[in-house]
């Protein structure tokens, strides 16, 4: 079965700091992609970014960056420069193009984020 | 374009009544999947078409959930004799690719039901 863990409930950083978001996935199939979704207060479904777990490359999207450990099934969200509008629920998602769960994304419980002025 | 858009973005019903929720994917994207939440979670898969297939329905709960894409474009979930417990917001995504779960998913807004 696959499964999304996210151990950190809630979390708070200033303005302007670094804050890193913790992610550990667990398959056996090793075709997938990650995902991190980004929940503000109004409740719609944001794309942050994503990684194909073929590419080395950590990818990078403006603020927001990955740490992709694929042997430590990791991969944790760091935004740079907080500002308010970060302020969100932050889900991880796993998504399969094989196997018993073709289609879906698997999302973690989440973590919600909150920057302070 | 438009995004992925869902109607009613709220619904109240009574315990007992069924209800249909409709969602319209982003034009041209092949795939549409059903997601419910609960309050504090994370989505959780229900079912997903490619075109107007459905793919997979292991996520449905129960025989009261079904869903339909007849036309490969908008779809319905359909809640019947609803309960208390079915009570959540219920999230449609769309990708543009037939791609499963490695093709970024696109999400509506949501609508947000509750039985009384």
């Amino acid at each position: 079965a696959q499964t999304v863990t996210q151990s950190q409930p809630e979390m708070s950083v200033q303005e302007a700091e670094t804050v890193t978001l913790s992610c550990t996935y667990d398959t056996s199939e090793s075709n997938y992609y990650l995902f991190w979704y980004k929940q503000p207060p109004s409740r719609q479904m944001i794309l942050v970014i994503r990684q194909e777990a073929y590419k080395q490359q950590n990818a990078t999207e403006n603020r927001f960056s990955v740490n992709f450990q694929k042997a430590a099934k990791s991969f944790s969200l760091k935004i740079s420069d907080s500002q308010l509008g970060d302020t969100a629920m932050y889900f991880c998602a796993l998504g399969l193009n094989y196997g018993g769960s073709q289609g879906n994304l698997i999302f973690g419980k989440g973590t919600k984020l909150s920057v302070k002025p | 374009g438009a995004g992925v858009s869902q109607s009613p973005r709220y619904k109240v019903t009574k315990r007992g009544q069924d209800v249909a929720l409709r969602c319209d994917p982003i034009s041209g994207h092949v795939s549409l999947y059903w997601y419910r939440q609960a309050l504090g979670q994370g989505p959780e898969f229900l079912t997903y078409f490619n075109y107007e297939a459905q793919q997979d329905k292991s996520g449905l709960p129960n025989d009261r959930f079904s869903a339909e894409r007849p036309e490969g474009s908008i779809s319905t979930l359909t809640i019947q004799r609803t309960e208390q417990r079915d009570s959540a917001m219920y999230r449609c995504a769309s990708s543009l690719l037939a791609g499963g779960g490695t093709d970024t998913q696109y999400f509506g807004p949501g609508t947000r039901l509750t039985v009384l």
